[in-house]
């Protein structure tokens, strides 16, 4: 079965603290993987996308990178804010016809000022 | 680019009513859409895919009859949830693909049945 995990639930941290969520899956046969961002009841944010290829993409203060072999993503955000509190998404893509998305259990971030 | 709406945002019904929400690619065409749900506290669950002009596969555990699906043009998908119950009450969120691989989300529906 086709998992992703994300490790931690919830993370609380300072302003201006870097920190890194974690996110593994168990079927190493992605296609791409990608990093969604989504404030309370509200829709989704894409911040990064992974290509199976690629074993990391950054964009401003955002870094995910990607070891494969391993069943691994990490997010890794520097000089955390208030403004980036919210739930963290990884989702794994997985080839064929279709190409479901398959999202991780999500990290509840907040930054305190 | 790449925006895709959903219609309504939220919406209250009462239970043994049907409830359609619609899934709209603004400026692109999207030859598949999907259709997740999500609880609250909890993740995003894929319920349905489909592609413009044929039937909708459903994840297993989706009844298709419950929950009806109709891609009819490039642009718009709808889903219906038929006699709804208090326990159909989620967040109803579609994404659309183009003729790349990325996906891009709605802004979601809060469904509510009473």
């Amino acid at each position: 079965k086709q998992e992703v995990t994300q490790i931690p639930a919830a993370l609380s941290v300072p302003e201006g603290e870097n920190l890194v969520l974690n996110c593994s899956f168990t079927d190493s046969a992605i296609y791409n993987l990608q990093w969604f961002r989504q404030d309370p009841g509200k829709g989704l944010t894409s911040l990064l996308l992974i290509q199976s290829s690629q074993r990391e993409q950054t964009s401003g203060r955002l870094n995910a990178s990607l070891d494969k072999s391993s069943g691994r993503s990490t997010l890794y955000i520097a000089a955390s804010q208030p403004g980036d509190s919210a739930t963290y998404l990884c989702a794994v893509i997985y080839g064929g016809a279709t190409n479901k998305l398959i999202f991780g259990t999500g990290t509840l971030l907040a930054v305190q000022p | 680019g790449a925006v895709v709406s959903q219609h309504p945002s939220w919406v209250i019904c009462k239970s043994g009513t049907s409830v359609k929400i619609e899934c709209r690619s603004l400026d692109f065409q999207a030859t598949t859409m999907f259709w997740y749900r999500q609880f609250p506290k909890q993740s995003l669950m894929l319920m349905a895919t489909s592609n413009e002009g044929s039937k909708a596969t459903y994840e297993q555990g989706v009844e298709k009859d419950k929950f009806l699906i109709n891609h009819a043009s490039l642009t718009l998908s709808t889903l219906t949830v038929t006699s709804a119950h208090p326990e159909d009450s989620s967040f109803y969120i579609c994404s659309a693909r183009g003729h790349g691989h990325e996906q891009y989300f709605g802004p979601g529906t809060r469904l509510t049945v009473t």
